[in-house]
């Protein structure tokens, strides 16, 4: 089945360190998302990507960073610049992208989500 | 610009209650309307969408109608059920812009 995998489930991390949060889809979407959730409130975007080998920040992208070497695969590091990175990440990703914008009216396929914690 | 406004939460009703979160939302342009859900330690899924005015999306029981007029996509559901606690999301698209999101309602249902 397609689908869009983001591992790991839970990661901890110490202070000063970076870490990366894998997402990987096989649904041959365009587009990829970064967002972060934080208990009681929205989603707020970190990073998106509509091609390979190119991204835009978001809304919140100061501490972050990713890549989009691959189609199937947008991972989010986060480093040690972010001050309170304990949060809930969640990935996804759109359908075709055209140069009018995206091929039909789709909403996302959002992955399970990382709980990341700073210990 | 685009934005979304959601009820506030959190919600708590009896099973077999009727439930309705307010949606209302201000886009450029004309959006597709989005209801998401996100059930506890989950990803969110989308539960129905419309992409014109007066579509009505439907899906598990819920429904929700593109309200032009009054800029609304409220979600309504006749009777809930324990398992339909949960956060749900309303959410807006125009052309190739990206999802804005409301902040979300928390949705708890009691036997």
């Amino acid at each position: 089945d397609g689908g869009i995998t983001q591992s790991p489930k839970y990661l901890f991390r110490k202070e000063g360190q970076n870490v990366t949060l894998s997402c990987e889809q096989n649904l041959n979407h365009d587009a990829m998302y970064w967002y972060r959730q934080d208990p009681g409130q929205g989603l707020r975007l970190i990073y998106y990507s509509q091609i390979v080998n190119d991204f835009q920040k978001g809304d919140i992208a100061e501490g972050y960073s990713v890549s989009r070497e691959k189609k199937e695969s947008f991972p989010l590091t986060v480093t040690s610049a972010q001050k309170n990175p304990t949060a809930f990440y969640l990935c996804a990703s759109s359908p075709t992208m055209s140069r009018q914008g995206p091929i039909g009216d789709y909403g996302y396929t959002f992955g399970s989500g990382t709980r990341l914690t700073v210990v | 610009g685009n934005s979304v406004t959601q009820m506030e939460g959190p919600v708590t009703l009896s099973e077999e209650a009727f439930l309705t979160i307010n949606c209302t939302y201000t886009a450029t342009g004309y959006p597709s309307l989005f209801w998401y859900v996100q059930y506890p330690g989950e990803g969110l899924q989308l539960l129905l969408k419309a992409t014109k005015a007066d579509d009505k999306g439907s899906n598990k029981g819920f429904e929700a109608t593109y309200r032009k007029e009054t800029t609304s996509f409220h979600l309504e559901k006749g009777s809930v059920q324990v398992s339909d606690s949960a956060v749900y999301f309303c959410a807006l698209k125009t052309g190739a812009n990206n999802l804005f999101f409301g902040t979300g309602t928390r949705l708890t249902v009691i036997p």
